[in-house]
């Protein structure tokens, strides 16, 4: 079993849609978690970070953390074919290393 | 400010050369890692560095994989000898401290012939 799980993908959503990304880890200890954002050819960019259950906003995105169910989730608002990307989970670990899920391929349509 | 710098940005080489790869990380930053990304396998974590010091290398994948922090601005990756199957992008990524956010450099795409 994975550490770290996403489906994979494609998530095709509409232009001005909701896009709902989903990741959950299996380390029950794990305290930090980040959402990367990875375009085709580039560098996964960190996009949010979360620490505490609930929810935290910024602009057009909103990371979720549930403790107690292990998972994390990334909401896109008002999606644009330029948000069309990998987006990667990523969980800390034990060792205090972050592990990354296999990411989950978005595809935003105009 | 100066994110993380990767060199080369492309590398193509025989099968059986010595390939180096070479990171500067964000000035300030504590904890380097080195990460492999491939279609097949996404992306791995090969090695990283607490303060200059190797903390884990049970990623890297076998004895043809070394890696270096002499100070806290430079680390090497080498591979030699390398074969095709090393094909992939290299990532370096620093952060403050471990399970701190981390900021990924552009990468080096490797193509081994």
């Amino acid at each position: 079993q994975k550490e770290v799980e996403q489906n994979s993908g494609p998530l095709s959503v509409p232009e001005g849609a909701i896009a709902s990304l989903n990741c959950t880890y299996s380390d029950r200890g794990s305290q930090s978690f980040f959402w990367y954002r990875q375009y085709s050819g580039k560098s996964p960019e960190l996009i949010m970070s979360i620490y505490s259950n609930g929810d935290k906003e910024d602009g057009r995105f909103t990371a979720q953390l549930n403790k107690a169910s292990q998972y994390v989730s990334l909401l896109i608002r008002d999606s644009q074919p330029s948000d069309s990307a990998t987006y990667l989970c990523a969980v800390n670990n034990a060792g205090n290393m972050l592990t990354f899920g296999g990411g989950t391929r978005l595809m935003v349509k105009p | 400010d100066a994110g993380v710098i990767q060199s080369p940005r492309h590398e193509v080489t025989e099968m059986g050369q010595e390939v180096t790869l070479r990171c500067k990380p964000i000035s300030g930053h504590n904890s380097l890692f080195w990460y492999r990304q491939t279609m097949m396998r996404g992306l791995e974590l090969l090695i990283y560095f607490n303060n200059n010091v190797p903390i884990d290398d049970s990623g890297m994948p076998e004895d043809r994989f070394s890696a270096k922090m002499p100070n806290a601005s430079f680390s090497t990756l080498k591979i030699q000898p390398s074969e095709p199957r090393d094909s992939a992008v290299y990532f370096c990524a620093s952060s403050m401290d471990r399970g701190q956010p981390q900021h990924f450099g552009d990468g080096t795409r490797l193509s081994i012939l």
